[in-house]
């Protein structure tokens, strides 16, 4: 089955600065690729995703990349500001309706 | 935030006894699933149903029992055969056609073995 590893684990910014997070997945099959942001104690909630149709997509502050052929993808936070903080997840799957494999989780802690 | 509800927010259970968590979901997506978040983890598949009256496993099914009786509904069982039952419980639902892949998460249910 599919494999979803996540770097790094804990990554500590400075306000104003970027973070970067970065996954690999092992499932060549798989073609949609969401990032979830969870605050302690809440849900998941989805900020981005991305197809493998598609190289990069950007949404204000946030930016996925994909690498097909090297099966990995990023979300890069520019700008980064206190209510940033919280632990993100990376996920693949093989199509709509299907399963989610997650990665480890990145907590990020943004520092004022 | 609204569409999935899951009840209760928090449960106590003695070991031994069987506890079952409570996931309704009123967005009219034909798949859920049932995730288990320990903690500074990530989210694990327990089952996921994709059509009314099908489910199937995930990677952490053992000890867990599942129904599909009703689109809406999927509640989790967590039998006494499951060892280590002290965890995040995170249901979610999506659609499975229409183009849309993104999973709606419940708030959760935290359950402790006493």
């Amino acid at each position: 089955g599919e494999n979803v590893e996540q770097h790094p684990s804990t990554l500590s910014v400075q306000e104003g600065d970027s973070a970067v997070i970065k996954c690999t997945y092992s499932d060549s099959a798989s073609n949609y690729f969401p990032w979830y942001k969870q605050e302690l104690g809440k849900r998941p909630q989805l900020i981005i995703d991305i197809r493998s149709n598609v190289g990069e997509k950007k949404d204000q502050r946030i930016a996925v990349t994909l690498n097909k052929t090297a099966k990995h993808f990023s979300l890069h936070i520019t700008e980064t500001q206190p209510e940033d903080s919280a632990v993100y997840f990376c996920a693949a799957s093989k199509a709509a309706g299907n399963k989610l494999t997650f990665g480890g989780g990145t907590r990020v802690l943004v520092k004022p | 935030d609204g569409g999935i509800t899951q009840s209760p927010k928090y449960l106590f259970r003695k070991e031994g006894q069987n506890v079952t968590l409570s996931c309704e979901q009123n967005l009219n997506h034909d798949a859920m699933y049932w995730y288990r978040q320990d903690p500074g983890q990530g989210l694990r598949l327990i089952y996921y149903s994709q059509i009314v009256n099908d489910f199937q496993k995930g990677d952490i099914a053992e000890g867990y029992s599942v129904s599909r009786e009703k689109k809406e509904s999927f509640p989790l069982t967590v039998t006494s055969a499951q060892k280590n039952p002290t965890a995040f419980y995170l249901c979610a639902s999506t659609r499975s056609s229409g183009g849309s892949y993104e999973q709606f998460f419940g708030p959760g249910t935290r359950l402790t073995v006493l």
